[in-house]
């Protein structure tokens, strides 16, 4: 597609629920990067993929977040057992591969955990 | 590892009004730094980037930004702004394996 594409663009979950936030990113892009973004805040790093391989996820905040890219293309973001601080917009970005491109990002995920 | 400092967290101003928004990192060496934009509803854009060279950037839609070195610091600058430069600016710095860290955001309200 012609940008980043995240879904669903918005979700609520009881506490304690799983959740699953998919990324689409631009086709081609090697990398693909996750960030966490609070309200008020800028968006703070959660993990980075080369294709298929999580390289770094030194941001993860916990062992409830796990996230995945099996095939090299989409990515997925699951939080187990939810809890009120994972509230937030969860991005996902993409690039060619270089730095030099800067990264595409997607509108993002609202997650609000009630 | 990097922190990135953005001073103003709201600033209101009128049309054709000058703009400078600031953004200090927090340690040296070779840096890469961006821009990023926020409007309304939509999601972050790229408005300019620093990578090396001219240390005067330009960017989309008439932004530009100065890096000093000296300064740690990397202010984004608009000669005249308009209504539709309403948005929340961030700065980020690249930091080791390509991963960007954010400042905290300024949300520019410019009124018409």
């Amino acid at each position: 597609g012609a940008g980043v594409s995240q879904s669903p663009r918005y979700k609520v979950a009881k506490r304690g629920q799983d959740v699953a936030l998919r990324c689409d990113p631009i086709s081609g892009h090697v990398s693909l990067f996750w960030y966490q973004q609070a309200l008020g805040q800028g968006p703070e790093f959660l993990t980075y993929f080369q294709n298929e391989a999580q390289l770094d996820k030194s941001g993860l905040p916990s062992d409830r977040f796990f996230a995945e890219r099996p095939e090299g293309s989409v990515s997925t973001l699951k939080i187990q057992r939810t809890q009120q601080e994972d509230s937030a917009v969860y991005l996902c970005a993409s690039s060619p591969g270089s730095s030099n491109y800067g990264y595409t990002f997607g509108s993002g995920t609202r997650l609000t955990v009630v | 590892a990097q922190s990135v400092s953005q001073h103003n967290h709201h600033v209101i101003l009128s049309e054709a009004a000058s703009l400078e928004l600031g953004c200090n990192y927090s340690y040296g060496g070779t840096v890469n730094l961006f821009w990023y934009v926020q409007y309304p509803g939509q999601h972050l854009q790229l408005l300019l980037k620093y990578f090396s060279g001219d240390p005067l950037v330009k960017g989309i839609k008439g932004f530009e930004a100065e890096f000093i070195k000296s300064k740690f610091s990397f202010n984004l600058r608009k000669p005249s702004v308009q209504w539709s430069d309403t948005a929340e600016y961030f700065c980020a710095v690249m930091e080791y394996g390509n991963k960007l860290v954010f400042g905290a955001g300024t949300i520019l309200r410019v009124k018409s």
